[in-house]
Order: C-alpha cells, then structure tokens, then sequence
C-alpha cells in the first residue's frame, strides 16, 4: 500500500507475555519513528531509526522495550515481561527526511497505530 | 516536563466561524513546528509547519503564527467546517527530521 502499515491492529496479551508489534514504512522512506500514546495524551516518542539503525533511542522507557530495522525497511518493535502501564496505542511514523528529491520535507506520516492491551 | 503544552483540552465553535488552537512550548532550542490533525482510529496526520525563522505560515484555510518571544504559537482556521472536527496536536522539535515533542491535543468540534 502507498501509507505506513502497522500490524496487528489489535493486539491483548498477559502481564508478563512477549510482544512484538511490525511497521511497514512508505516505500523509499528511511526515517522511521515509533511513538506510544496513551488515552487523553499525546504521542510520546520512544525511538527513531535513519536506515538501519538508531539515531535516537533515548524515548525508549526501559530495557523491557527493544526496536530493530535490520533491512533498513521495515521495523519491529518488541517488548518483554509485559506490564499493564504498557497498555496503549503504539504508532508508527515514518519520513522522507534525509533522501532527495520528493518528500525530503521532514513531515512525518503515521500509521493507524497499534493497540496493546496487558491484562 | 511537559515541554509542548496545549492548554485546552476541547473548543467548540460554529461552522463559518474562525477557529484558534493555541500552544506554549518551553525548550528555546526548539526550531521547527508543527500541527497534527488526528480522527478516531486513525494516525495523526500533518496538517501545516512552521520554521522558527518564520513568524507565518498560510496554507489555504489554515494558517500558523509563531511567537518566539512568548514561545507560543497558534493555528487558525477560517472558515471551520464540521468536516475539521477532530483531535489537533502541537508538536516541536530541535532538528527538522529528528524527534517531535507533541502537546496533549485540544478536542476541536465545529457545529453545523
């Protein structure tokens, strides 16, 4: 598709329990960014990548949430021992920042987030 | 420390009437600015920016005014249609590109 894909759209899992939560980024795009929003809040940064690696993960609360893009594409955002305070809408940006030509506006287009619920 | 602050919460206004969003951000360092428009269940999507060598932005019925001294910037919207209903953040950041530091949203309803 031409947007940021980001799967699962949904997803309830036990304290305790692994996640891994995927976002596909506009094709060519090599800024990618991960947010977390909660209810009545806005997006919290956690992660941004330029390429294949991180260029600023200091957004990222503890060592329970890790994010890789390996490829330099897509990126995967895992966390471990699951808490309840993880329960929130993860989004997914990614930005044409740093490429030439086109899109090169550093405006970031987010996906339709993912939504984690820790029972 | 909230270093991007929107103030209010929700703002209901008629349709044809203006609409002004404000925001307060505290970091100086900030450089670029930028408003989000999000629906329900959706991602937010970018609405207008501004560079903070700018004191104005225009973009058809939206319009952005950046106040250094004050760090305070507003959108304004003219005319408002029910169809702007949505959820409008404020975000910043220190380098075009990098991380957004977004405010909490201000819930905007324009009424037919």
């Amino acid at each position: 598709g031409a947007g940021v894909s980001q799967t699962p759209s949904n997803k309830v899992t036990e304290k305790g329990k692994y996640v891994e939560l995927r976002c596909d980024p506009i094709s060519g795009h090599t800024a990618l960014y991960w947010y977390r929003q909660s209810l009545g809040q806005g997006p919290e940064f956690l992660i941004y990548f330029q390429g294949t690696g991180a260029a600023d993960d200091s957004g990222l609360p503890n060592d329970r949430f890790f994010a890789v893009r390996p490829e330099g594409s897509v990126s995967t955002l895992k966390i471990q021992r699951t808490e309840r305070g993880d329960s929130a809408v993860y989004l997914c940006a990614s930005s044409g920042w740093g490429t030439s030509g086109r899109g090169n506006t550093g405006e970031l287009f987010f996906g339709e987030g993912s939504r984690l619920t820790v029972l | 420390d909230q270093q991007v602050k929107q103030n209010s919460p929700s703002l209901s206004v008629q349709e044809g009437r203006i609409s002004i969003l404000n925001c307060d951000y505290t970091n100086s360092m900030f450089d670029y600015f930028l408003w989000y428009k999000k629906y329900p269940a959706e991602g937010p999507t970018f609405l207008i920016s501004i560079s903070s060598i700018k004191d104005k932005n225009e973009d058809g019925r939206f319009t952005v005014f950046l106040n250094k001294s004050a760090k305070h910037l507003s959108l304004h919207i003219v005319p408002s249609q029910p169809g702007d209903s949505a959820v409008y953040f404020c975000a910043a950041t220190r380098v075009r590109g990098s991380r957004l530091t977004f405010g909490e949203g201000t819930q905007l309803t324009v009424n037919p």
